[in-house]
């Protein structure tokens, strides 16, 4: 069946570094745009980045520009999420969301995350 | 970046009310939008694309509408396993920004 998988997360240190991951399986990965979506504890959903299927568009939330890389390896159907410069602001449950396109550019027009993973927690303290 | 502004934040309903939920960007999104449906503990899912369009699997009794700066999610009957957190996004330009959710409540 259709799944994403999120690893990764844990409690980290401000200013200290972490990579997700997120596995999907059961749909032609490379066929569509992927998305990260963060989730602060008891607060709303904040969209974080998204790459075009082939990986050669990216766009980023203006919280996380020039911290976080998103990233894709189409030949093992996984999708990462490098962060750097963690903040405790950057605490949340972490999605891994796959839109209904690819994202061709421009413009940058999504339609919508019809899959979502689990969600892995990162949890950013000292 | 463009604004989403859902209202109400919360609402209280009961087993079968008809309910609106109202979702408002600050700047035309065009058709651009999308409603998901979280509950506690569990990942949001997709019930409408592109303002209108029901996703596969989602029950009949959601539908949403609106294009431009306004649109409403709309579910005809409410069922107990309605009661939820709903919240709009618009797809139609970076960032992609939700609205702040509603949270739909039993009364």
């Amino acid at each position: 069946q259709v799944q994403l998988v999120e690893s990764g997360g844990g409690v980290v240190q401000p200013g200290r570094s972490l990579r997700l991951s997120c596995a999907a399986s059961g749909f032609t990965f490379s066929s569509y745009a992927m998305h990260w979506v963060r989730q602060a504890p008891g607060k709303g959903l904040e969209w974080v980045a998204v790459i075009s299927y082939d990986g050669n568009n990216i766009y980023y939330a203006d919280s996380v520009k020039g911290r976080f890389t998103i990233s894709r390896d189409n030949s093992k159907s996984t999708l990462y999420l490098q962060m750097k410069s963690l903040r405790a602001e950057d605490t949340a449950l972490y999605y891994c969301t796959r839109d209904r396109g690819i994202l061709v550019v421009p413009p940058a027009i999504g339609y919508g995350m019809d899959v979502w993973g689990q969600g892995t927690t990162v949890t950013v303290s000292s | 970046d463009i604004r989403m502004t859902q209202s109400p934040s919360s609402l209280s309903a009961s087993v079968g009310d008809r309910v609106t939920i109202t979702c408002r960007a600050s700047q035309s999104i065009r058709n651009y939008l999308n409603w998901y449906q979280q509950k506690p503990g569990k990942a949001p899912k997709l019930l409408i694309y592109s303002a209108s369009s029901l996703q596969s699997g989602a029950p009949s009794r959601f539908s949403g509408s609106g294009s431009g700066t306004d649109f409403t999610l709309t579910v005809s009957s409410l069922q107990p396993e309605d009661f939820a957190t709903y919240y709009c996004q618009q797809s139609y330009s970076t960032p992609y920004t939700f609205g702040q959710g509603t949270k739909l409540e039993i009364k």
